[in-house]
């Protein structure tokens, strides 16, 4: 078993609406959660950063984290064509003050439909 | 607007070559990352070096993989020989690990295919 797995898509939604993108993980160390988001032929970037428990909005994005159940989403209000990408999860069980090594989920891809 | 820069974009070889891709983090950062994606495995961490230092390389085949820092502004990761199972995009990450996150910066990627 990886140590972060995600649902393997693809995934394709109508315009409007409302996504769900989830990842389990087993390694009870991780501490800090990301979702990242990558576009066709270009590299990933970050969407949202979570650290612990807990849900964090930004727009029409909100990442929520269950530490106790092992599993991270993300989710994706009113969706636009323009959200059509990979999102890949990612965690670290960092503890110093330098970048740590994430562990990625092997992404999905969704395709919003106008 | 900083940004990590990969060279080349795209690389077309035939098996048994010698490949070398280069990477320039930005400028400040720390720390820098090579991974290489396919379809089936995803993204993989192949090393990563902090202050040029090599941290862990354990995701890379010793037998054919290395990878330097030679400078600060120069990190590079080299094929020899090259076999075709080696096509993917492998892309470079920098951080510096400033304001309490882990977020990474990724280039835009060499797509390698061995032919």
């Amino acid at each position: 078993q990886k140590e972060v797995e995600q649902d393997p898509g693809p995934l394709s939604v109508p315009e409007g609406a409302i996504v769900s993108l989830n990842c389990t993980y087993s390694n009870s160390a991780f501490q800090y959660f990301m979702w990242y988001r990558q576009y066709s032929r270009k590299g990933p970037e970050l969407l949202m950063y979570t650290y612990s428990s807990g849900n964090k909005e930004d727009g029409r994005f909100t990442a929520q984290v269950d530490k106790s159940s092992k599993y991270i989403s993300l989710f994706i209000r009113d969706s636009q064509p323009s959200d059509s990408a990979t999102y890949l999860c990612a965690m670290s069980a960092r503890v110093s003050g330098a970048n740590s090594k994430l562990t990625f989920g092997k992404g999905i891809t969704l395709s919003v439909r106008p | 607007d900083a940004r990590v820069t990969q060279t080349p974009r795209h690389k077309v070889t035939e098996m048994g070559q010698e490949v070398t891709m280069r990477c320039q983090p930005i400028l400040g950062h720390n720390t820098v990352f090579w991974y290489r994606q396919t379809m089936m495995q995803g993204l993989e961490l192949l090393a990563y070096f902090r202050n040029r230092a090599p941290l862990d390389d354990s995701g890379m085949p010793k037998d054919r993989f290395s990878a330097e820092m030679p400078d600060a502004t120069l990190a590079t990761l080299k094929i020899q020989p090259s076999e075709p199972r080696d096509s993917a995009v492998y892309f470079c990450a920098s951080g510096s690990g400033q304001g309490g996150t882990d977020t990474q910066y990724f280039g835009p990627g060499t797509r390698l295919t061995v032919l």
